[in-house]
């Protein structure tokens, strides 16, 4: 079963709340990533949790702050967001950070108003 | 030089004829290719992984490699309407002292009945 699940599916909040995007994988992959996703364009990597550490950031600005509480779980805190932030986010995992093969969650799509 | 680079399209296809979908990419050090098939509003789904030089088959799709000319190709035999997508194209590329999937601009399929 390759399945990884996102919550919540859609997301609308203001500039100046607090919120967070989950993503759950009971593959016992022990890679897993946040993807942004605008539209018409490819997926965009943000973070890469490997062995529940971070090993990559790809710059990201500090208004999203990833977490990895266990190897099945991934979270994405969010706070002062800008509009220019609304998005598909894609979580993904794969078996290892040196197994490419990723498999996505359904995404959650976010407006920021 | 994009890092992986794609025909956007759109690439329209016939039922029934053989949609041809290419990639190059700049690493030469890559050695992990994915096609993924995204359909609008949906996540990407992956479909084809390919390693060695040749090609690999599955089902009614053929993944092709050429390391030498850096080249990646996705066949799709037998095309029908629900083959309509967009297909990106995904490269292992190191950054960051680690390996990450970078994706191309995708190349969006329409399969005409």
């Amino acid at each position: 079963d390759t399945e990884v699940t996102q919550t919540p599916k859609h997301l609308v909040m203001g500039m100046t709340n607090k919120k967070s995007l989950k993503c759950e994988q009971h593959m016992g992959h022990r890679a897993m990533y946040w993807y942004k996703q605008k539209a018409k364009k490819p997926p965009e990597l943000m973070f890469v949790y490997s062995y529940e550490k971070l090993s990559i950031n790809e710059s990201v600005p500090s208004r999203f702050s990833p977490e990895c509480p266990n190897s099945s779980l991934l979270n994405l805190h969010l706070h002062a967001l800008q509009p220019e932030d609304s998005a598909l986010y894609l979580c993904a995992s794969s078996p290892s950070d040196t197994s490419y093969e990723q498999y996505f969650g359904p995404g959650t799509r976010l407006t920021v108003t | 030089q994009k890092e992986v680079e794609q025909n956007s399209g759109p690439l329209s296809v016939p039922e029934g004829a053989i949609a041809s979908l290419n990639c190059t990419y700049s690493d030469r050090g890559s050695q992990s290719f994915f096609w993924y098939r995204q359909y609008s509003g949906k996540s990407p789904e992956l479909i084809m992984s390919i390693y060695s030089n040749g090609d690999k088959e599955d089902g009614r799709f053929t993944a092709q490699l050429n390391k030498a000319s850096q080249y990646v190709s996705l066949l799709i035999r037998d095309s029908q309407p629900s083959d309509s997508a967009t297909y990106l194209c995904a490269v292992n590329i190191w950054g960051q002292g680690a390996q990450k999937l970078v994706f191309g601009q995708g190349t969006r399929l329409t399969i005409n009945p």
